[in-house]
């Protein structure tokens, strides 16, 4: 039943690693987001895609890699994960005039 | 660019207090303005909205008021709860026409008994 949902819930890797996190909405909705939310809570949207394509690629390294095998599901993909990249990452769709639909999250903690 | 600014926190109060939440933002054209909460360990909800200039967005007993000659978007209640303890975004949706939120950087509110 769950609008928008993502795995893992929680995530601990070390330098180095490569990990990827999963979103998957059945909402319906064209749109889909990255957010990433920093240890003092702020937020900022990392990218977006409508129907599979890639439309908001903000200022992110490109170590960070999005998917989008359908409309459903968004994926992101970290290689050479760094200290710096631990934070709570936030899926999320939304469809015009409809507003957003958040995921729980995924706290990722890089050691 | 298009930005959003809060007060900071954390606003800390005793149950049954009034509460506002300031919020400015500055943009170009027509944007939306969303309030969303976060309680801990979630992800976030969205509280209320407003779509145009004197909108009036309400939801749970909170409200806030779009307001372009100030552009202003204050989340307001009348008496908090224990259970109103959380973080709150201030957000404008970009007008560029993808629907990108650009969020305040939050305010924690802590109510006590």
């Amino acid at each position: 039943d769950t609008a928008v949902s993502q795995t893992p819930k929680y995530l601990v890797t070390q330098m180095g690693n490569d990990k990827s996190i999963k979103c998957e909405q059945n909402l319906g909705h064209d749109t889909m987001y990255w957010y990433k939310q920093d240890s003092k809570k702020f937020l900022k949207i990392m990218f977006s895609y409508n129907n599979k394509e890639l439309i908001i690629n903000e200022t992110v390294p490109n170590r960070f890699s999005p998917k989008s095998p359908d409309k459903a599901h968004l994926n992101l993909h970290i290689n050479s994960l760094e200290l710096g990249d631990s934070a709570v990452y936030f899926c999320a769709s939304s469809q015009e005039n409809r507003g957003y639909t958040f995921g729980s999250g995924t706290r990722l903690t890089v050691v | 660019g298009n930005s959003v600014t809060q007060m900071e926190g954390p606003v800390t109060l005793s149950e049954e207090a009034f509460l506002t939440i300031n919020c400015t933002y500055t943009a170009t054209g027509y944007p939306s303005l969303f309030w969303y909460v976060q309680y801990p360990g979630e992800g976030l909800q969205l509280l209320l909205k407003a779509t145009k200039a004197d909108d009036k967005g309400s939801n749970k007993g909170f409200e806030a008021t779009y307001r372009k000659e100030t552009t202003s978007f204050h989340l307001e209640k009348g008496s908090v709860q224990v259970s109103d303890s959380a973080v709150y975004f201030c957000a404008l949706s970009d007008s560029g026409g993808y629907n990108k939120l650009i969020f305040g950087a939050g305010t924690r509110l802590a109510v006590h008994p």
